[in-house]
């Protein structure tokens, strides 16, 4: 079945750091992938996407690139900031039926310090 | 873009009894909606798909006669949970589809 495997947590960085959060997956067919955020105590937040291989999706200075050679969607910001601390998830959906159901990885948690 | 509410945002109930968690899509009408139940710490754990008009389909290990889910309308399901009890504790999250999923803010159950 379809699975995401994110890089485990917690991750902490001071201020100004460079961020990586690796994440793979494993899929039949072609998904589209995900980066949701969770700030404490709410839900999620789609943070960016991709439908295609080669695509970049990017928000809010994060970006990710789909790499279908390498079954990859890391998740990377150049300089980060207190503001950003927050659990991040990768996700995958299938277009297989009409529901388009969401996969996740286990979520890594960051914590940026000031 | 899209808003998903939830309410009540946090509940507290004594064992026993039932409560009810709404998810409103405010700004678009949404066909299917999902549920998810997020322990401390941990990943979303998808519960069931609820689609506007007939049954919800859950998945492996979730109690329907438990988790009762309506969706009455294009812009609202219902969760209840029945005789709660102190291991249903948990963070309630639900999402509805457009052309993505959007999520609600969570519910937090405390069952006493």
């Amino acid at each position: 079945g379809d699975s995401v495997t994110q890089m485990e947590g917690p991750v902490t960085l001071s201020e100004e750091a460079f961020l990586t959060i690796n994440c793979t997956y494993t899929a039949t067919g072609y998904p589209s992938l995900f980066w949701y955020v969770q700030y404490p105590g709410e839900g999620l937040q789609l943070l960016l996407k991709a439908t295609k291989a080669d695509d970049k999706g990017s928000n809010k200075g994060f970006e990710a690139t789909y790499r279908k050679e390498t079954t990859s969607f890391h998740l990377e910001k150049g300089s980060v900031q207190v503001s950003d601390s927050a659990v991040y998830f990768c996700a995958l959906t299938t277009p297989s039926g009409s529901a388009r159901q969401l996969t996740f990885g286990s979520g890594t948690q960051l914590t940026v310090l000031p | 873009g899209a808003v998903v509410s939830q309410h009540p945002s946090r509940v507290i109930c004594k064992s026993g009894t039932s409560v009810k968690i709404e998810c409103r899509s405010l700004d678009f009408q949404a066909t299917t909606m999902f549920w998810y139940r997020q322990f401390p710490k941990q990943s979303l754990m998808l519960m069931a798909t609820s689609n506007e008009g007939s049954k919800a389909t859950y998945e492996q290990g979730v109690e329907k006669d438990k988790f009762l889910i309506n969706h009455a309308s294009l812009t609202l399901s219902t969760l209840t949970v029945t005789s709660a009890h102190p291991e249903d504790s948990s963070f309630y999250i639900c999402s509805a589809t457009r052309d993505t999923q959007y999520f609600g803010p969570g519910t937090r159950l405390t069952v006493l």
